[in-house]
């Protein structure tokens, strides 16, 4: 197994740009979850999603941050504009099902830097 | 909200055991003790969990006391590839949505 998948690994930006941020969690996984890490904070949990539906999203910051799943297999952040302080490393991790959710797999982040 | 309380910082001699302790007094009849580490870099990797039960799997094993309020995480010969952040944490089943890692215990294997 592959491992959950994330891409761009490294994303380097303009304030005010859009970004996008992809994710492929384990194939037969039914949580997924995105999570944002800076040192100041730590790691935060931003949104998850159980069977293609978000579930909570109460710890997405603002307006400027959304994210979708529109398959099992797939799912995305984005930050509409993106500002400096949103730089950080930015998690995708899956879970299976039966599992109790909290057993997640996750992948190898991506480095955003908004300048 | 923090319920977990671990040391900042822990070393431990490759080849020897590695005990990092946690405590958890608040945890409730309900909710799992999970255990996970984050080497430089990377994205944080599930280790262990336990109910109540000692639990070992190929990584490490899991000693909880009989009142639920402590566990120690033991990796029983450390390498060098063992240093990372280790979290302790407190969850109950289904509630992904509370998921708190903390600062955990950099735990640092010297050679």
């Amino acid at each position: 197994d592959a491992g959950v998948i994330q891409s761009p690994r490294h994303e380097v930006t303009e304030m005010g740009q859009e970004v996008t941020l992809r994710c492929k969690p384990i194939s037969g996984h039914d949580y997924l979850f995105w999570y944002r890490q800076t040192m100041m904070r730590g790691l935060e949990l931003l949104i998850y999603f159980n069977n293609n539906v978000p579930i909570d999203d109460s710890g997405m910051p603002e307006d400027r941050f959304s994210a979708k799943m529109p398959n099992a297999s797939f799912s995305t952040l984005k930050i509409q504009p993106s500002e400096p302080r949103d730089s950080a490393v930015y998690f995708c991790a899956s879970s299976p099902p039966g599992q109790g959710a909290s057993e997640q797999y996750f992948g190898p982040g991506t480095r955003l830097t908004v300048t | 909200d923090a319920k977990t309380t671990q040391p900042p910082s822990m070393d431990c001699a490759e080849g020897r055991a590695a005990n990092l302790p946690c405590n958890h007094s608040t945890i409730s009849g309900n909710e799992y003790v999970y255990w996970y580490r984050q080497i430089h870099s990377q994205g944080p990797q599930y280790i262990i969990h336990g109910l109540k039960n000692n639990e070992t799997n190929e990584m490490a094993s899991l000693i909880i006391t009989e009142d639920r309020k402590s566990s120690t995480l033991i990796l029983p010969h450390a390498t060098l590839r063992d240093t990372a952040v280790y979290y302790c944490i407190v969850e109950g089943v289904g509630g992904a949505n509370n998921l708190f890692f903390g600062t955990g215990t950099r735990l640092t294997v010297i050679p």
